[in-house]
């Protein structure tokens, strides 16, 4: 089946400054890529997600590039914020809306 | 749109009981929902994939016959944890497929269980 490595596990980073956090997948049949943000003690909210036919997706200051052929996606957040403070996750799928493969979730702490 | 709820938001039972967690799809129908479990600080596992009008698909290594999924509508999947014990206590978050849309699966809130 597919597995799903995240690096880094945490990030420490100053308000403004970039946060990049990479993801592998193993399984060369997915075609979907969502990032989810998780607050404490809630659900994983979809912040961003790309698809194997696109590249690379920007949604403000949140960005998201795909290698099929290195089988690896990253997500990129600018300007950071506070609020941005909170894990993320990747994820993997055949397509959209079929069953997910989680990464490990990377803790994301933005100092003011 | 596109709202899944589940309920309860948390809760709390002895051992040997059995809990029921109802995720909901509020403003469209679901043919297909997942079943997520998450240890505290970890990643989410899919427990089952459960079809609406059929029995639900587990994952290798969840037993069917203690997390009890029932899909008997297009609107509402419930979980049921039969006999729990303290080491299911967890975070169990639903997610729903749109029936006609091909978009992500919406996630529920997630349903804290703590089992004393």
């Amino acid at each position: 089946g597919e597995n799903v490595e995240q690096h880094p596990s945490t990030l420490s980073v100053q308000e403004g400054d970039s946060a990049v956090i990479k993801c592998t997948y193993s399984d060369s049949a997915s075609n979907y890529f969502p990032w989810y943000k998780q607050e404490l003690g809630k659900g994983p909210q979809l912040i961003i997600d790309i698809r194997s036919n696109v590249g690379e997706k920007k949604d403000q200051r949140i960005a998201v590039t795909l290698n099929k052929t290195a089988k690896h996606f990253s997500l990129h957040i600018t300007e950071t914020q506070p609020e941005d403070s909170a894990v993320y996750f990747c994820a993997a799928s055949m397509a959209a809306g079929n069953k997910l493969t989680f990464g490990g979730g990377t803790r994301v702490l933005v100092k003011p | 749109g596109a709202v899944v709820s589940q309920h309860p938001s948390w809760v709390i039972c002895k051992s040997g009981t059995s809990v029921k967690i109802e995720c909901r799809s509020l403003d469209f129908q679901a043919t297909t929902m997942f079943w997520y479990r998450q240890f505290p600080k970890q990643s989410l596992m899919l427990m089952a994939t459960s079809n609406e009008g059929s029995k639900a698909t587990y994952e290798q290594g969840v037993e069917k016959d203690k997390f009890l999924i029932n899909h008997a509508s297009l609107t509402l999947s419930t979980l049921t944890v039969t006999s729990a014990h303290p080491e299911d206590s967890s975070f169990y978050i639903c997610s729903a497929r749109h029936r006609v849309k091909n978009t992500e699966a919406f996630f529920g809130q997630g349903t804290r269980l703590t089992v004393v």
